[in-house]
């Protein structure tokens, strides 16, 4: 069975500084990864996807990058986080670009 | 503007009775629409999904119903429960980044 993990669970962090968010994906080879965002109250938006190891292509522009420094880890980073990047952020899999499931997220607070 | 689009922010259904969940999209080169199942603080599951090739698919309790020519689906959940009770997403897409998702449908089943 695939499970998918995200970490930290929760950060809180100071405008400025730096950040780094994690996704693992086990029990599948060579899946489809995505990151997610959903602003308080707002509509769950893509925001990054790879189809395959060290390939990262941006969907939305948010001062944030991606990674894919192995086949089943996804990094999202940024050297300096703005008020504006608060909120629910979710790692997702897919392994035909169809059916996309997401791992349990990790909730920013930005101060 | 919004690719995706539920235009009920939320519904309340008795019971035992059926919930009919909609959306509608913009783009007509979407071909995958998806249902999914959110509770507040949770990552979405995927419910029920379809492909553009199929105007209907049935799982249990629930049906997707896909109009094509007017660009609208709708989720149908029979014999509603007190536990179906969540935010409801809906989501449609077509390619890696083409993935949007609805603002939801908070669904409360009355006992």
């Amino acid at each position: 069975a695939q499970t998918i993990h995200q970490w930290p669970v929760a950060e809180i962090k100071a405008v400025g500084s730096p950040l780094s968010l994690g996704c693992t994906i086990k029990g599948k080879s060579s899946p489809n990864l995505y990151w997610y965002w959903q602003a308080t109250g707002g509509t769950l938006q893509q925001l990054f996807y790879s189809i395959t190891v060290g390939q990262v292509e941006s969907v939305v522009q948010l001062n944030l990058s991606a990674s894919r420094p192995k086949d089943d880890q996804f990094i999202l980073s940024t050297e300096k986080l703005l008020l504006s990047h608060s909120g629910f952020y979710l790692c997702a899999w897919s392994w035909d670009n169809y059916e996309q499931y997401f791992g349990p997220g990790t909730r920013l607070t930005v101060l | 503007g919004q690719q995706v689009k539920q235009s009920s922010p939320s519904l309340t259904v008795q019971e035992g009775g059926i919930s009919i969940l909609n959306c509608d999209y913009e783009n007509d080169m979407f071909d995958y629409f998806a249902w999914y199942k959110k509770y507040p603080d949770n990552s979405p599951t995927l419910l029920i999904s379809v492909r553009s090739n199929v105007d209907k698919r049935e799982d249990g309790r629930l049906t997707v119903f896909l109009n094509k020519s007017g660009k609208h689906f709708s989720l149908h959940i029979t014999a509603s429960q007190p536990e179906d009770t969540a935010v409801y997403l809906c989501a449609a897409g077509g390619g890696y980044q083409n993935f949007y998702f609805g603002k939801g449908t908070s669904l409360t089943v009355i006992p």
